[in-house]
């Protein structure tokens, strides 16, 4: 059974806190991640892809791979009120040439 | 930038009605998809394709059906429209089994 796990939220965090999101997998040989945003009534928007062991900086987000431990999370510096939005992490999980998406946590960013 | 574009932002049908939802691609990708999104749902992939005229059920199949004639196209259809179907819509595309790039959504009522 593909899964992927991710706390529904909301997480509330103030403005210019750390946001962190989390993001857990079944599959083992699962080799690439994806993180997308997406605002109410909008379609995700891919913000970062991870593919190694490690962290990865874009900006304010920084995607970390942890694949012993099968989990990969988001941090999101300096978060900003626009960042009130929906994360959902996605995996390209093997033996299958789709994507499978976790269900999204709820981010907000208080002012 | 990967344009995926899709032919109705919202769209309004009666049960038992046919109806097509149509979406473009601009970046010669191989990979087509459809998803509906519903609350506490999550992404539900619904068929996608690998190539023009391929097709693969997704997890939810039932009730539609889809064509690819050329490869930058992929469209889905409500063979019978039910108030169950009502949702909203996702297309996306990709290369291989890389990231997935989506379309505005077109959100679908049914009455």
């Amino acid at each position: 059974q593909k899964e992927v796990e991710q706390n529904s939220g909301p997480l509330s965090v103030p403005e210019g806190a750390i946001a962190s999101l989390n993001c857990t997998y079944s599959d083992r040989g699962s080799q690439s991640f994806f993180w997308y945003r997406q605002y109410s009534g909008k379609s995700p928007e891919l913000i970062m892809s991870i593919y190694s062991n490690g962290d990865k900086e874009d900006g304010r987000f920084t995607a970390q791979l942890n694949k012993a431990s099968q989990y990969v999370s988001l941090l999101i510096r300096d978060s900003q009120p626009s960042d009130s939005a929906t994360y959902l992490c996605a995996v390209a999980i093997s033996g299958y040439s789709t994507l499978t998406f976790g269900k999204g946590t709820m981010l907000l960013v208080s002012p | 930038d990967v344009k995926v574009t899709q032919s109705s932002r919202y769209l309004v049908k009666r049960t038992g009605e046919k109806v097509f939802l149509e979406c473009v691609q601009d970046m010669d990708h191989e990979n087509m998809f459809w998803y509906r999104q519903d609350p506490g749902l999550g992404l539900r992939l619904i068929y996608f394709s690998y190539d023009v005229k391929m097709k693969e059920k997704g997890d939810i199949p039932e009730g539609y059906s889809v064509s690819r004639e050329k490869k930058e196209r992929f469209s889905l259809i409500l063979e019978s429209a039910s108030t169950n179907q009502t949702s909203m819509y996702l297309c996306a595309s990709s290369f291989g089994r890389d990231e997935q790039y989506f379309g505005p959504g077109t959100r679908l009522t049914v009455t």
